[in-house]
């Protein structure tokens, strides 16, 4: 059975102060990684996809990466705008065939 | 571009009621699926439909049932609403099942009382 564990669950930063969410996964053969925000009240919003070990992706102040047992999401100089619920995802090609295994997300405040 | 829509958003059922929650995506997706978010529990998938006209259950079918109506809609049946199906529900599409992203709709809050 796929699984998804996100660390911290909680995190708060000051405004500039850079740090990284954990994504730590067992699959049966990785198709995806997902990493989506999702704002109180509101469905998730998709932010990256990550295919395979050593892969990166920017995005304004975030930057996700990908091994093969775990993802990082890194948030340089984060502002409170970014305050939000991260979630991480994963995309198995086995018994999960097709299906989102889903973090129980980081909540990350930003304060000015 | 309105992207993936639900209704209701918000909804009160009384135990043992009926309801369907409808949801449309207009970006030509392949893959529809549906998803309860619960606190503690993340997310977790009801019910997808990888094209039109299939339909396979996710890691929590119990108490729901789904249909694909045509490639735009896929709506989610409460048949006898229990307290325990209270949960804010999403609504998702992605062009393919696999390895592409999924988007949300902006779900719906229901309550069983």
């Amino acid at each position: 059975e796929d699984q998804v564990t996100q660390s911290p669950e909680a995190l708060r930063l000051q405004e500039g102060e850079s740090s990284s969410l954990n994504c730590s996964y067992t699959v049966s053969g990785l198709r995806g990684l997902f990493w989506y925000r999702q704002d109180p009240g509101k469905g998730p919003e998709f932010l990256f996809t990550l295919y395979s070990a050593g892969e990166e992706k920017e995005k304004e102040r975030l930057k996700a990466t990908l091994t093969k047992k775990e993802s990082f999401l890194h948030i340089t100089a984060p502002k409170p705008e970014d305050s939000a619920t991260y979630l991480c995802a994963v995309l198995g090609g086995g018994t999960s065939y097709g299906k989102l295994t889903f973090g129980q997300g980081t909540i990350l405040t930003v304060h000015p | 571009n309105a992207g993936v829509t639900q209704t209701p958003k918000f909804q009160v059922l009384k135990t043992g009621q009926s309801m369907t929650l409808q949801c449309a995506q207009d970006m030509n997706h392949n893959s529809m699926y549906w998803y309860r978010q619960d606190p503690g529990m993340g997310l977790r998938l009801i019910y997808y439909s990888a094209s039109e006209g299939t339909t396979d259950k996710g890691e929590v079918p119990n108490g729901y049932n789904v249909s694909r109506l045509n490639k735009r809609e896929f709506s989610l049946r409460l048949e006898s609403a229990a307290p325990s199906q209270t949960s804010v529900y999403f609504c998702a599409s992605s062009f393919k099942t696999l390895g592409t992203e999924a988007f949300f709709g902006q779900g719906t809050r229901l309550t069983v009382v």
